[in-house]
């Protein structure tokens, strides 16, 4: 059972207002992902983390922003939520091991947010 | 990164087997065939990953072809609880940059029937 929280599970929000999603994990692993999702449609990676003070960007460009201040917590901070921001957000994490090709990500359930 | 080709649907009656094919014919040595699902409203899971040999855990069984151009991961009995999305997935077991990512292609929505 994969030990990763993602808070909220929903979040309807107008338009302007600055939102932070919250990602967890107490597993100890040091990379975090986060991908955003539209309904019936492909994952795409927006942000990822190396470890601690490491931030990168995605393959989809977005207006989001991470911080990797702690080991266990990687948010995600839209500082002005747009209609177009209207998505699924899942929170990811996974152990660099030897063998990487053998690494598994641990994904979050999910935050569905609804900018109006 | 190495593209897979999977089918965009399959059904499958409950308690049958299910084969889910994926070609990847541009896969390089050096890449692990992973696969996940993705249940209806939620995150994706891991299902199982190989390297050239097959593999079985509790979930699920991948066989690999011998030139690795393709593989087919294996549900022994459907359940209703198995209808998701499945995808296939290339990653390089070479350490470093980009090579800890996931890249998701459109899967194959399996649709299991009572």
């Amino acid at each position: 059972e994969a030990d990763i929280y993602q808070t909220p599970r929903y979040l309807v929000i107008g338009t302007g207002k600055k939102i932070t999603l919250e990602c967890s994990q107490t597993m100890g692993h040091d990379k975090m992902y986060w991908y955003q999702q539209d309904p019936g449609m492909e994952l795409h990676l927006i942000h990822y983390s190396y470890g601690v003070n490491s931030t990168e960007k995605g393959d989809l460009s977005s207006e989001s922003t991470v911080s990797r201040i702690r080991t266990e917590h990687f948010p995600l901070t839209l500082e002005s939520a747009r209609p177009s921001h209207t998505s699924q957000y899942l929170c990811a994490s996974s152990r660099g091991v030897a063998g990487i090709g053998g690494e598994t990500q641990y994904f979050g359930p999910g935050t569905r947010l609804l900018v109006l | 990164d190495a593209k897979t080709t999977q089918p965009n649907s399959m059904e499958s009656n409950e308690e049958e087997p299910v084969h889910l094919p994926c070609n990847h014919s541009t896969i390089s040595g050096t890449d692990y065939i992973h696969w996940y699902r993705q249940l209806p409203s939620q995150g994706p899971e891991y299902v199982i990953h190989g390297l050239t040999s097959n593999v079985n855990n509790r979930m699920a069984s991948l066989a690999i072809a011998e030139d690795r151009k393709s593989s087919t991961l294996i549900l022994h009995r459907a359940t209703l609880r198995d209808a998701a999305v499945y995808y296939c997935i290339l990653r390089d077991a070479r350490r470093g940059g980009s090579n800890y990512k996931l890249t998701f292609g459109k899967g194959t929505l399996l649709t299991v029937n009572p």
